[in-house]
């Protein structure tokens, strides 16, 4: 399997442009995580979901924040309008669900981006 | 409400000491805990994980753990530090553990660990 595969890897915007980040999990993982990494706070969870369905989108920071997952394959992260305080790697990561063991989380190798 | 604290944002040892990297933990439920490693410019990497059963947890380039509820810790050793284990290593732990995905975790803010030759 390829791992969790993200694109772009590195996307620079203007303030105020609409910035679309793509994520296709592992096949045959029903879950499916947005995190973002920061200097200042580190590694966080924006929202999940569980068979196509968001199920906690508590941290995602504000409105110009949304995230869809149309089918089990792909799921978008967009911003919008972009602001220079949204740079940052964001990662999306994808796991099983299911009262086994081996469920942990994949991660992808994130996307860079810088807002300027 | 669970969270991770990492003692030491930055830990430096000669190639061939023991590595230890420092992980507490709060929970209100039995933990799930995880370490991940990041080699600079890539995704996190599972290194290791404890779920239930023996605490002493062995993963992936000779790492191992312990989990010691008493202390509510979970520290990251290895006997012996190689050139290629330099990185940012990241200690976790699971919102929940009652089954389900172990994907939804909270991060400390990790430890870069430099390995001088």
């Amino acid at each position: 399997d390829a791992g969790v595969i993200q694109s772009p890897r590195h996307e620079v915007t203007e303030m105020g442009q609409e910035v679309t980040l793509r994520c296709k999990p592992i096949s045959g993982h029903n879950s499916l995580f947005w995190y973002r990494q920061t200097m200042m706070r580190g590694l966080e969870l924006l929202i999940y979901f569980n068979n196509n369905v968001p199920i906690d989108d508590s941290g995602m920071p504000e409105d110009r924040f949304s995230a869809k997952m149309p089918n089990a394959s792909f799921s978008t992260l967009k911003i919008q309008p972009s602001e220079p305080r949204d740079s940052a790697v964001y990662f999306c990561a994808s796991s099983p669900w299911g009262r086994r063991q081996g469920t942990e989380a994949f991660f992808g190798q994130g996307t860079r981006l810088t807002v300027v | 409400a669970q969270s991770v604290t990492q003692l030491g944002s930055h830990v430096s040892v000669s190639e061939g000491a023991l590595v230890l990297l420092r992980c507490n933990y709060s929970s209100s439920v039995p933990p799930y805990l995880f370490w991940y490693v990041q080699y600079p410019n890539q995704g996190l990497q599972l290194l290791l994980k404890y779920t239930t059963g023996a605490t002493l947890v062995k993963g992936i380039n000779g790492f191992e753990a312990e989990f010691k509820k008493s202390e509510t810790s979970f520290h990251l050793t290895k006997p012996s530090a190689h050139m290629s284990d330099a990185a940012a290593y990241f200690c976790a732990v699971s919102r929940s553990n009652y089954g389900g995905s172990q994907g939804n975790l909270i991060f400390g803010k990790g430890t870069k660990l430099s390995v001088k030759p």
